[in-house]
């Protein structure tokens, strides 16, 4: 099976732009979640969706948003850039729904940063 | 709040020697599992092994295996026969109610050749 695919892998932006990244899951898993990554902060979660619905959220400001389609790819958009989003977004998918007996299997990350 | 502990930010082995790293969490579910992840400089972060807290016996993985203390929350990560390979940064982490996963904040290991 392949794995967790995102795209893209590098992305270079200036402040006050937005962007848009992809994320494939696993076949069959239904469920995908976004983390972000930074030296200071280490990894935060942001989303996770499931059934096309957002499920849970982290604490992030309303800049950072996203959805999931019917075939379970997911995209997570970020408005009007900071010089802090720069970081490495990771995106896991689960069979199903996060819990305490589900496991994540995390795609290679996409590195964005802000200019 | 949900917390996960990892006290040595870095750590070295030789290499073909054994090294433990150590992890301690905090939870109130009863049933759940703990993993460990590696991410090597390439980013990818990929799961290592993984604990059903449920199981007394403590999970095996080649030449990676845990020691689970459920009483003492505690989830240590030992490698045996450490190879150039498993330079990384290794990430305790457990599901953490609303958030899907929780983590530590790493370890960073070296392998000394």
């Amino acid at each position: 099976k392949a794995g967790v695919t995102q795209t893209p892998r590098y992305l270079i932006k200036t402040r006050g732009q937005q962007v848009t990244l992809s994320c494939s899951p696993i076949s069959g898993h239904r469920s995908v979640s976004w983390y972000q990554q930074t030296p200071g902060q280490g990894l935060q979660f942001l989303f996770e969706y499931f059934s096309e619905t957002q499920r849970n959220k982290g604490n992030f400001p309303g800049r950072f948003s996203g959805r999931q389609f019917s075939n379970s790819r997911s995209e997570m958009n970020v408005s009007t850039l900071e010089l802090g989003d720069s970081a490495l977004y990771l995106c896991a998918s689960s069979l199903a729904l996060a819990g305490p007996q589900e496991t994540q299997y995390f795609g290679p990350g996409t590195r964005l940063l802000v200019l | 709040a949900q917390t996960v502990t990892q006290s040595q930010p870095e750590m070295s082995v030789q290499e073909a020697e054994t090294v433990t790293l150590s992890c301690t969490y905090d939870t109130s579910e009863s049933d759940y599992y703990l993993f460990w992840y590696k991410q090597p400089p390439s980013r990818q972060m990929i799961l290592v092994i993984r604990q059903e807290a449920y199981k007394q016996q403590n999970a095996t993985e080649n030449r990676f295996s845990v020691n689970f203390q459920k009483a003492a929350k505690s989830f240590s990560l030992k490698i045996s026969d450490s190879q150039l390979g498993d330079a990384a940064m290794y990430f305790c982490a457990y599901p953490g109610g609303n958030t899907p996963l929780v983590f530590g904040k790493g370890t960073r290991l070296s392998v000394i050749a």
